[in-house]
């Protein structure tokens, strides 16, 4: 069965403080694996799509890198405005065009 | 200014009642969705439409209903069937090759 499994469930950090949120995927085949951010009563907002291992996008202090089994996104020296739910997401070959499964995503907060 | 607006942003239901959720686009995407987000779960998929007049189940579509007689919109209808209808849902609209953007959700409480 397809899965995305998002790792931790929450991150705190100080201010500047970089790390790293994972995504591990199980697919038959992978057609894409995509990044959200979400904000509190807010839809997800797109930020990246991967497509082949050893892909990488980056945007501002974010930065989303692809291998075989997982994802990682990036985060570097981070302000508090970075604060919000990151969701993980991914379409596999075998599935409807159009579906794709998500994960339960990461709370990341950052403090000042 | 292009995007995906849903109304009501928060919207109570009374017991046996059904209640019906807007999506609008004006992106001109062919494929609207709608999802349920509980806390600390991803987005489940509970229908999707890839062209108007066809709509197909996703996972979790049992006490829900949609209709797509127009590109541009997408309800949802919670059934009284629906038995835990407490919920963020988002809707969201695709273009080919594109990844999907969303609206900003429907709050829906039991009243």
């Amino acid at each position: 069965e397809d899965q995305v499994t998002q790792s931790p469930e929450a991150l705190r950090l100080q201010e500047g403080e970089s790390s790293s949120l994972n995504c591990s995927y199980t697919v038959s085949g992978l057609r894409g694996l995509f990044w959200y951010r979400q904000d509190p009563g807010k839809g997800p907002e797109f930020l990246f799509t991967l497509y082949s291992a050893g892909e990488e996008k980056e945007k501002e202090r974010l930065k989303a890198t692809l291998t075989k089994k997982e994802s990682f996104l990036h985060i570097t020296a981070p302000k508090p405005e970075d604060s919000a739910t990151y969701l993980c997401a991914v379409r596999a070959l075998d599935s409807s065009a159009s579906k794709i499964i998500f994960g339960s995503g990461t709370r990341l907060s950052i403090r000042p | 200014d292009g995007g995906i607006t849903q109304s009501p942003k928060y919207l109570f239901r009374k017991e046996g009642q059904n209640v019906t959720l807007s999506c609008e686009q004006n992106l001109n995407h062919d494929a609207m969705y709608w999802y349920r987000q509980d806390p600390g779960q991803g987005l489940r998929l509970i229908y999707y439409s890839q062209i108007v007049n066809d709509f197909q189940k996703g996972d979790i579509a049992e006490g829900y209903s949609v209709s797509r007689e127009k590109k541009e919109s997408f309800p949802l209808t919670v059934t009284s069937a629906q038995k835990n209808p407490t919920a963020f849902y988002l809707c969201a609209a695709q273009g080919i090759n594109q990844p999907q953007h969303f609206g900003d959700g429907t709050r829906l409480s039991i009243l």
